[in-house]
């Protein structure tokens, strides 16, 4: 059963510690994304992945970090330098040539 | 720079037909998307166009582009409770590796 796996579903951090969510996709596709979602905003691109060990910065890049190791995943770590880290995160990969994304179901972060 | 907006919020009476509109600036788009987003979940593709196309249906869902006044909409008939949701369209520019999204426009059926 293919697709694209996220966890946890919420997660509860205290501010100033690193937090790491995880994007898993067994769907061979070789682009991977990181978008932040906000109430009545759209999805902001955080970092995104075309190829294994290499990664471009998106629109709002600051305060986070990915890593590349393996096709399959994709992790976003959320650093104490991010400003406002509570939000909803949602992974996606896509086929390149195309670029239609599948996305996963996402990990509401909360920061108390 | 980019700029995709939608309204924010739609209502519709069950059985009735709902139109999301959607305008984007920039002329360079060759794909554009829709997608639909249930309460905790992520985004769901429902369709998508190529730029030199001006209409595409699939089943309950028709896509109009007016690539003059960049102008892009979704159609559902026969609107259900189970269509409420909040619906994106992103476009994805020539040469660009990503996709811009909308602000999404909240679609709520009202019975």
């Amino acid at each position: 059963d293919g697709g694209i796996t996220q966890s946890p579903k919420y997660l509860f951090r205290k501010e100033g510690q690193n937090v790491t969510l995880s994007c898993e996709q067994n769907l061979n596709h070789d682009a991977m994304y990181w978008y932040r979602q906000d109430p009545g905003q759209g999805l902001r691109l955080i970092y995104y992945s075309q190829i294994v060990n290499d990664f471009q910065k998106g629109d709002i890049a600051e305060g986070y970090s990915v890593s590349r190791e393996k096709k399959e995943s994709f992790p976003l770590t959320v650093t104490s330098a991010q400003k406002n880290p509570t939000a909803f995160y949602l992974c996606a990969s896509s086929i390149l040539e195309y670029n239609e994304q599948f996305f996963g179901p996402g990990t509401r972060l909360t920061v108390l | 720079g980019e700029d995709v907006e939608q309204s924010l919020f739609l209502s519709v009476r069950e059985g009735d037909s709902s139109v999301i509109n959607c305008t984007y600036t920039d002329s360079s788009s060759t794909y554009l998307y829709w997608y639909k987003q249930e309460p905790g979940a992520g985004l769901q593709l429902l369709t998508y166009i190529f730029s030199n196309m001006d209409m595409k249906q699939d089943q309950r869902l028709t896509v109009l582009l007016n690539k003059k006044d960049k102008h892009l909409s979704l159609r559902i008939a026969d609107t259900q409770t189970g269509d409420s949701a909040i619906y994106f369209c992103a476009e994805r520019q020539t040469g660009a590796n990503n996709l811009f999204f909308g602000t999404g426009t909240r679609l709520t059926v009202i019975p």
